[in-house]
């Protein structure tokens, strides 16, 4: 059981828009950056949105990321194959036994 | 380039110790934080701590206290990770990543991953 949730899967068709939902409590997204990360199959993750909305270089201006009180997105736009993968939402959890950081379970990403 | 290179893959029985390394190059390595994340098979990312490499202070997962000591050794740009008492459902991926120190305390920007290393634990 994740602290921040994330549905196990989603999916598109090439060129349509998905967003992926990340929910937390007051104490990680509520008080911290969310940051997302996309892992292709057999291979390390590789950061994709850093402090709630802000793109690495490299990253398509396709992806973005939103947040909103204890809640983030991530939106994929123009959908392409390659975006198939396992994508995954972190933030740091200020909890009573002191700071963590807590990832989502993960969302698989189908592109149709 | 940056590179974050790590040992290869450990075979370990329940109860026993392994120890992980990841090397940097490219780049300062006492200028950025060296968490460490495992995967196990088929399941999400789970964080187990992080070390500052300047100071080798360490703030380790809660579910991993007493079991997890991270260190390094500026000499060679390496970093370590132990974990103890295995057991079987610590079988994973383990991977080293950093983190800027200029992201602050909080930063989480992973930016730069090693190539994991498998460590399987049966008896």
């Amino acid at each position: 059981q994740s602290v921040l949730t994330q549905p196990p899967s989603a999916s598109g068709t090439p060129g349509q828009r998905v967003t992926i939902s990340c929910s937390g409590s007051s104490s990680n997204i509520g008080s911290n950056y969310v940051y997302w990360y996309q892992q292709l199959p057999g291979t390390a993750p590789k950061l994709l949105i850093y402090r709630n909305n802000q793109r690495p270089s490299g990253v398509p201006d396709r992806f973005s990321g939103s947040k909103s009180g204890t809640s983030a997105s991530l939106a994929i736009s123009g959908l392409r194959s390659e975006d198939e993968a396992d994508y995954y939402c972190a933030a740091w959890d200020d909890s009573l036994s002191g700071p963590d950081v807590v990832f989502g379970g993960g969302t698989k990403l189908t592109v149709l | 380039q940056v590179q974050l290179v790590q040992s290869g893959a450990e075979v370990k029985k329940p109860g026993a110790s392994v120890k992980v390394s990841c090397k940097a190059s490219g780049y300062t390595f006492t200028g950025y934080y060296m968490h460490w994340v495992r995967q196990a098979p088929g399941q999400g990312l789970e964080w187990m701590g992080r070390i500052n490499p300047n100071s080798g202070g360490t703030n380790y997962a809660q579910k991993f206290q007493g079991r997890v000591t991270m260190t390094r050794d500026t000499s060679i740009s390496t970093a370590y990770m132990e974990l103890s008492r295995l057991r079987s459902d610590d079988t994973a991926v383990y991977y080293c990543a950093r983190v800027p120190y200029s992201s602050g305390w909080y930063g989480l920007l992973l930016d730069y991953w090693g190539q994991g290393t498998l460590v399987t634990v049966s008896s």
